[in-house]
């Protein structure tokens, strides 16, 4: 079946450092893949996606390169911010929308000024 | 992008009351919602898939007669928690996608359930 692996947290970073979250991925057919952000007491809200091979998603400084070969979608971020303190999840989709997403278990990143 | 509002946002209830959660799509129509249970500092557990118009499906381990989830439109879905216990606090979050192949979903605000 379909799954997603993303690295255990949690991660602490000092402000601009350089930010590395893995994920990796198991699908059938060819997948689209997500970041989500999750802000304390919030909902998920989407931070980038691709969906399809080397496509790479972007937004607010986070950048994300969708890898056939290795089934990965690791998230970057050259100098992250304490207002980046959040969890994130990593997810995929192979189908239409009446099916969830299948979401890796998120990573808590902290930043520290 | 689309929005999926979620109310209320939290909520505070006796033991042995019911309480109603809403998840409604503001600008786009959602034939199936999802409704997502998270515990402190966990990952997101699929409760149910919401269908207009038809039964829910719940996942393996989840009481469909403690959380009752109706879906009568194509932009409102509802979960009521009966007889709400203390261990049924927890951080309750809907989502949607918008029709087609390999699109994003969309997340309500979430609800933050204290039974006491």
């Amino acid at each position: 079946g379909n799954s997603v692996t993303q690295m255990e947290g949690p991660v602490t970073l000092s402000e601009e450092a350089f930010l590395t979250i893995n994920c990796t991925y198991t699908a059938t057919g060819y997948p689209s893949l997500f970041w989500y952000v999750q802000y304390p007491g919030e909902g998920l809200q989407l931070l980038l996606k691709a969906t399809k091979a080397d496509d790479k998603g972007s937004n607010k400084g986070f950048e994300a390169t969708y890898r056939k070969e290795t089934t990965s979608f690791h998230l970057e971020k050259g100098s992250v911010q304490v207002s980046d303190s959040a969890v994130y999840f990593c997810a995929l989709s192979t189908n239409s929308g009446n099916t969830p997403l299948v979401f890796g278990k998120g990573t808590r990143l902290s930043v520290i000024a | 992008g689309a929005v999926v509002s979620q109310h209320p946002s939290w909520v505070i209830c006796k033991s042995g009351t019911s309480v109603k959660i809403e998840c409604r799509s503001l600008d786009f129509q959602a034939t199936t919602m999802f409704w997502y249970r998270q515990f402190p500092k966990q990952s997101l557990m699929l409760m149910a898939t919401s269908n207009e118009g038809s039964k829910a499906t719940y996942e393996q381990g989840v009481e469909k007669d403690k959380f009752l989830i109706n879906h009568a439109s194509l932009t409102l879905s509802t979960l009521t928690v009966t007889s709400a216990h203390p261990e049924d606090s927890s951080f309750y979050i809907c989502s949607a996608r918008d029709l087609g192949v390999n699109t994003e979903a969309f997340f309500g605000q979430g609800t933050r359930l204290t039974v006491v």
